[in-house]
């Protein structure tokens, strides 16, 4: 396993497209995150699950974003008729139900919208 | 809303100084994790701090959580090259659980003179 591995790296997309990003976990963890960050701010939530289950989104996120994890592995986040503000780093992460050694991230998908 | 805030917002140090970042909630945390990220790099994860007034030393880096657990520092001793990059806290907020979502704070981006 070589860590939490997310696709595409960069993406450009025209203002009012849909974009879809994929995120795979390391395999024996059961907790999937997803973050954004913006040059020179840390990372803000969005949301989080345990397994398939999604247990906590951000009251920050639009209706136009939506994340799965359907069967408890990967997991998507779709943002519908994206906006400038939307470009960002959307950074995945994940770790081990036991706790205490934090999230492990991966190396992010960067969106650009024109 | 909770918010961590975090400062300096920058440091510049010469090779061979110390460095410290501090960390603020607004409330009390369930635990405190430190994060380090290169530049062009994502978050890789430090340390876990979850007992009031815990401190936790890795080789020149010291971790304290303090006593109300409101805040925390990281302090490096004598900077090498290596330590460049920028320290974010990020704290937590689940009584139950250290593995829920994380409220970070904006980091603090070191350089370090050779």
């Amino acid at each position: 396993d070589t860590g939490v591995s997310q696709n595409p790296r960069h993406k450009i997309t025209k203002r009012g497209q849909n974009v879809t990003f994929r995120c795979d976990p390391i395999s024996e963890h059961n907790r999937l995150y997803w973050y954004r960050q913006t040059l020179g701010q840390g990372p803000e939530f969005l949301t989080y699950f345990q397994n398939e289950a999604q247990l906590e989104k951000s009251r920050l996120l639009s209706d136009r974003f939506s994340a799965e994890r359907p069967k408890g592995s990967f997991s998507t986040l779709e943002i519908q008729r994206t906006e400038q503000g939307d470009s960002a780093m959307y950074l995945c992460a994940s770790s081990l139900g036991t706790g205490g050694r934090g999230y492990t991230f991966g190396s992010g998908t960067r969106l650009t919208v024109v | 809303g909770q918010q961590v805030m975090q400062i300096p917002q920058y440091q510049h140090v010469q090779e061979g100084e110390d460095f410290t970042t501090y960390c603020n909630s607004s409330t009390t945390l369930s635990n405190i994790q430190w994060y380090k990220q290169r530049p062009g790099g994502h978050p890789v994860f430090l340390i876990q701090l979850v007992k009031s007034g815990e401190v936790k030393k890795q080789k020149r880096l010291t971790f304290q959580f303090g006593e109300a657990k409101k805040n925390s520092s990281l302090h490096i001793t004598a900077t090498q090259t290596t330590d460049v990059g920028t320290y974010f806290c990020a704290g937590g907020v689940d009584r139950g659980s250290t593995l829920g979502r994380l409220y970070f704070g904006r980091g603090t981006q070191l350089t370090v003179w050779p």
